[in-house]
């Protein structure tokens, strides 16, 4: 049963145009994060929600943003996609500090046109 | 910050034998975990292995184990009777509080 859920598994899209990722989960972990992984790389955090407070990596572009509506969900909004933005995109989830792994969702992968 | 060394960018076996894949960290902090975790080509990133930095005994999940050195901060895996299907992106991973940190990445492939 999946338990951590990315929805589109594969998204294009055109330059400069905004996408929204999303990803829900089952386990009612506290924390979500969104990962970027680009090909042959480690996952990059981007940001990481633990229960409503957001907190967001010092490098991760403006572009960026995210929403975290309820526990369940968490979207990914990127504003006005570059050719440099193509990656997957990796959802996390964990219980909390210092509890338990996380548990990966299928991620996203996005084209950019 | 925390930093996580895969010095083999690519390991090769064959089927049914063992390997190890290196994995060294650097930390201040005495209380952490690490982990394995394995993504296999286009497939969702899976945990392999899980280590509480507090206990000595080296974790072990069937055909894999690994050799953690606290003193050293080395945490090797170690695949025994190595199958075609566990060919994949293997990443060492230092979890501190929420933040996990990834090691570059070690690919692993299987021959027949």
């Amino acid at each position: 049963d999946a338990m951590v859920i990315q929805n589109p598994r594969y998204q294009v899209t055109q330059f400069g145009k905004p996408v929204t990722l999303s990803c829900s989960q089952t386990l009612n972990h506290n924390v979500m994060y969104w990962y970027q992984q680009k090909s042959s790389q480690a996952p990059k955090l981007l940001f990481h929600y633990y229960d409503k407070d957001f907190n967001n990596e010092a490098d991760t572009p403006d572009n960026f943003q995210s929403r975290r509506p309820n526990t369940s969900f968490c979207f990914l909004d990127i504003r006005s996609p570059g050719l440099g933005d193509a990656a997957m995109y990796l959802c996390a989830t964990s219980r909390g500090v210092g509890q338990g792994p996380q548990h990966f969702g299928d991620g996203t992968r996005l084209s950019i046109l | 910050a925390q930093t996580v060394t895969q010095s083999q960018p690519e390991m090769s076996v064959q089927e049914a034998e063992t390997v190890t894949l290196s994995c060294t960290y650097d930390t201040s902090e005495s209380d952490y975990y690490l982990f394995w975790y394995k993504q296999p080509p286009s497939r969702q990133m899976i945990l392999v292995i899980r280590q509480e930095a507090y206990k000595q005994q080296n974790a072990t999940e069937n055909r894999f184990s690994v050799n953690f050195q606290k003193a050293a901060k080395s945490f090797s895996l170690k695949i025994s009777d190595s199958q075609l299907g566990d060919a994949a992106m293997y990443f060492c991973a230092y979890k501190q509080g929420n933040m996990l940190t990834f090691g570059g990445g070690t690919r692993l492939m299987v021959k027949p």
